[in-house]
Order: structure tokens, then sequence, then C-alpha cells
């Protein structure tokens, strides 16, 4: 069975550009979250979504980040312009369910660089 | 304060040795507990859940103490192979997710 499906693997785009990223979850997983990784620190919640929900969004700069999950399956995130401070690894989980005891199955991650 | 804090570490230990990871959770609402592992440049995986009674897999021991707000993660008998970034992770009552920042072990 395919993993968490996440492309590009890697980005590499000039400030102010502005870049997507796409992810699949693994099929039936009806939870799907979006992190930024930073160099030495844990993953970061950006955006949860619950089928084409998103149910947690407080930590998602909207003033330039976007994501979309229209048919609650695969979902994109991008950023609109790019900053130089959001050179990270991008980061999807899908989940069976809803609750906190879920096991979350990461993808492989986009590596974002901003030059 | 950080809601979850990690030592990052990293801890350097010989093969055969026996290493132990704290956290500490500042959510009192904090409903269940992981441990997690992550590979140089890799995903995070998860490797075990944290029950308030304890649990074991192989040489692999989580405890959680609600009271104090405090996970462990104890390894015995390390190996190579163990050398990896070992997240904790809580999750609040919320569904939220709150990883830590990650320990390093190295096993040499």
């Amino acid at each position: 069975e395919a993993g968490v499906v996440q492309s590009p693997r890697y980005k590499i785009i000039e400030k102010k550009q502005p870049v997507a990223f796409w992810c699949n979850p693994i099929s039936g997983h009806n939870t799907l979250y979006w992190y930024l990784q930073n160099l030495g620190q844990g993953p970061e919640l950006l955006i949860r979504y619950e089928n084409e929900e998103a149910v947690d969004d407080s930590q998602l700069p909207k003033d330039r980040f976007s994501a979309e999950r229209l048919k609650g399956v695969d979902s994109t995130l991008k950023i609109q312009p790019a900053e130089l401070g959001d050179s990270a690894v991008y980061l999807c989980a899908s989940s069976l369910g809803t609750s906190g005891y879920n096991e979350q199955f990461f993808g492989p991650g986009t590596r974002l660089t901003v030059l | 304060r950080k809601e979850v804090e990690q030592d990052p570490g990293p801890f350097n230990v010989p093969e055969g040795a026996t290493v132990a990871f704290n956290c500490t959770y500042s959510n009192s609402a904090s409903q269940s507990f992981f441990w997690y592992r992550q590979d140089c440049r890799k995903e995070p995986k998860l490797l075990m859940s944290v029950y308030s009674s304890g649990n074991e897999d192989g040489r692999f021991t989580a405890q959680l103490n609600r009271a104090s707000q405090y996970i462990s993660l104890l390894i015995r008998d390390s190996k190579l192979s163990d050398s990896a970034t070992y997240l904790c992770v809580v999750t609040l009552d919320t569904g939220k997710l709150i990883f830590g920042q990650g320990t390093t072990l190295q096993v040499k």
C-alpha cells in the first residue's frame, strides 16, 4: 500500500516568488496535516483537515500561506510570496480518524530553499 | 515556555548502553502521548504510544506521569541502528498535536 505522497521533494526559489506543495494521503485517511519543520526543531502544525474542512488553521500565517483540500482527498499548500525565513521542510501527514490516539503517517516532505 | 520540552542532546553512548530521555509538557488538558523517531533527513515515524500504566516494546520502555506532566523513554542495550532523533508528541483534548524539539541519540 502506498504511503503519503508529496511533491516536489525539493524546491529552490527566489524570495517573493510563489510556491506550491502537493500531498496525497494514504487512501481512506480522513485527517490530513501540514507541518513545517526547521532544522533542529520538531514539526510545527500549520493546518489540520478533517475531510475537506480545515478544523485547525490557527498556526497558518494567512497573509502569505493558503491551503486547500477541495474533495477531501489530496491537498495543496501554497506560499505567496515566499520569504527567506520560509526555508524549511514541509511535511504532510495523514491519519485514519480524528482522534488524537490515531497514528500519524508522514510523507517524505518537501525541502524548500528560498534564496 | 514551550508547550513540550525536551533536552536536544546530543546523547552520545556506546553500544549496549542504557539511555533515558525525558519530556515535560505544560498543558494539563493533554490527552494522549507518543514517541516518534526521525532518522536524519527522513520523516518522523511512530515508535510507541505512552500510557499511564507504562508500556514496553522490546528494548524500549515508555512511561507517563500525569501528575508531574512528564514522559520518559528508556532504551536498553543500545544498537547502532538506534541513532536518530526521538520526538516527544502530546495531543491536546482539541485534537491538536504538539511536537517537542527532539532529542538526538548517537550510538557509537
